[in-house]
């Protein structure tokens, strides 16, 4: 059974501080994806790995960067929060080629106030 | 531009009747498309996607090039069926996928 696991389910932090979410997958899953998902908007993509020290950049990357230093963990950085950035934060995996299916964490809701 | 279209936020029908989701899209490549779903209080989940042409819970979606239209259809709507769902396509030759809107599906006692 495919896990994905985020760091916390709800955060609260202030405007201008730096805010780590941690993603971990236990199925040796190359590639990774950071969204945020928003009511009316849906999920946005805002940067993806497809294996360590990679990284590419989604539609919504402004504000944001990642770390990617082990195959199993992928870290979303808020250099400098803001309110918003108050949103759901998704983070999901997937082999690179067999499946392609998409397997999800079960969201880190941020509140920056 | 490449998009994935939902129109209807949210949907509400009846147990028993028959639940048509709409999605188009707009891709100049070859697309794959996927439905995912997430029930309340979990994490989002893959229903289906066009290259199984598989039936889940009873939904199956047929991607149609022509109308560029991948719309998720059951019979015979649950009460069960009741959560979000998500259109998604992902770029030929990438790792890149793009969600719609999603719509919310209420199916009423």
């Amino acid at each position: 059974d495919v896990k994905v696991t985020q760091s916390s389910r709800y955060l609260v932090k202030r405007t201008g501080e730096k805010v780590f979410l941690e993603c971990v997958q236990d199925m040796d899953h190359e590639n990774m994806f950071w969204y945020r998902q928003d009511p009316g908007l849906g999920l946005r993509l805002i940067y993806f790995s497809y294996d360590v020290k990679m990284k590419e950049k989604g539609d919504i990357p402004e504000g944001y960067s990642v770390s990617r230093e082990k195959k199993e963990r992928f870290s979303l950085i808020l250099e400098s929060a803001s309110t918003n950035q108050t949103s759901m934060y998704l983070c999901a995996s997937t082999r690179q080629e067999i499946t392609r299916e998409q397997y999800f964490g079960p969201g880190t809701r941020l509140t920056v106030t | 531009a490449q998009r994935v279209t939902q129109p209807e936020k949210l949907l509400s029908v009846f147990k028993g009747a028959p639940v048509e989701l709409k999605c188009n899209y707009s891709y100049s490549g070859s697309p794959e498309l996927f439905w995912y779903v997430q029930y309340s209080r979990q994490r989002l989940q893959l229903l289906l996607r066009h290259i199984s042409r598989e039936s889940i819970k009873g939904f199956t979606a047929d991607l149609n090039k022509g109308e560029t239209s991948f719309h998720l259809k059951k019979p015979f709507a649950q009460e069960e069926d009741s959560a979000m769902y998500y259109c998604a396509l992902r770029f030929s030759g990438t790792y890149k996928y793009i969600f719609g809107t999603g719509t919310r599906l209420k199916v009423l006692a």
